[in-house]
């Protein structure tokens, strides 16, 4: 049982260029999501999904796109990247039922230069 | 929307008890969640609470009052492992969404 897989771990992107983030879990949890974690501050949503097929915009997604295909996997797209996207990437998922707290993928440390 | 409020940091010492404080705003509340976070590692989850009261689980306690838009997390016996951030979130079920909003995060230090 992996729980959420995220990768790549670390990344260096050229302003402008374009990447995805892989974000993957085995626990059949509907809900996913991406948030972003700049120093000193909490977790900022930037799209979630409550199933295949279903995606929405949290508080931050600007420059950013989603695709829910499958249960299991939910990438993150940087169309064009900026040094403003300079960040850590966490993915989460849970069940939407009961006492679910997330669990998170290890990160993705992004510098985009 | 939702507004959460946590104090940026705390100190407290080995064996001894404290208390980290959380407020909120929100609407369309569907439970509050504590989780800890090691300094360059993702989060893990706490506690959940989603009525009124304490729930314990072992060293840590979380406590709800949603009249008041109040929670705390009571780690008690701190231990040198405990120095973390500690970051409150409320999930929002509108729409069957189930998305959480957090805070800040609370910088614990524990010192000897």
């Amino acid at each position: 049982n992996a729980g959420v897989t995220q990768t790549p771990k670390f990344q260096v992107l050229k302003t402008g260029q374009s990447m995805t983030l892989q974000c993957a879990q085995d626990m059949n949890h509907e809900y996913m999501s991406w948030y972003r974690q700049d120093p000193g501050m909490g977790l900022r949503l930037i799209h979630y999904s409550v199933g295949a097929g279903i995606t929405d915009q949290g508080e931050v997604p600007n420059g950013y796109n989603v695709s829910r295909s499958t249960t299991e996997d939910f990438p993150l797209r940087l169309l064009s990247a900026a040094p403003s996207q300079t960040s850590v990437y966490f993915c989460a998922s849970s069940t939407t039922r009961g006492a679910a707290g997330y669990t998170f993928g290890s990160g993705t440390r992004l510098t985009v230069v | 929307g939702q507004n959460i409020d946590q104090p940026t940091e705390m100190t407290a010492t080995e064996g001894a008890i404290v208390q980290i404080n959380c407020t909120y705003q929100t609407s369309g509340f569907n439970g509050l969640f504590w989780y800890q976070q090691h300094a360059g590692e993702a989060p893990t989850f706490l506690s959940y609470n989603v009525l009124d009261g304490l729930e314990e689980k072992g060293r840590f306690s979380s406590f709800l009052s949603r009249s008041k838009g109040y929670s705390y997390l009571l780690l008690k016996e701190l231990q040198m492992k405990d120095s973390a951030s500690y970051l409150c979130a409320v999930r929002d079920m509108r729409r069957n969404a189930g998305k959480s909003t957090f805070g800040d995060g609370t910088t614990l230090t524990v010192k000897p």
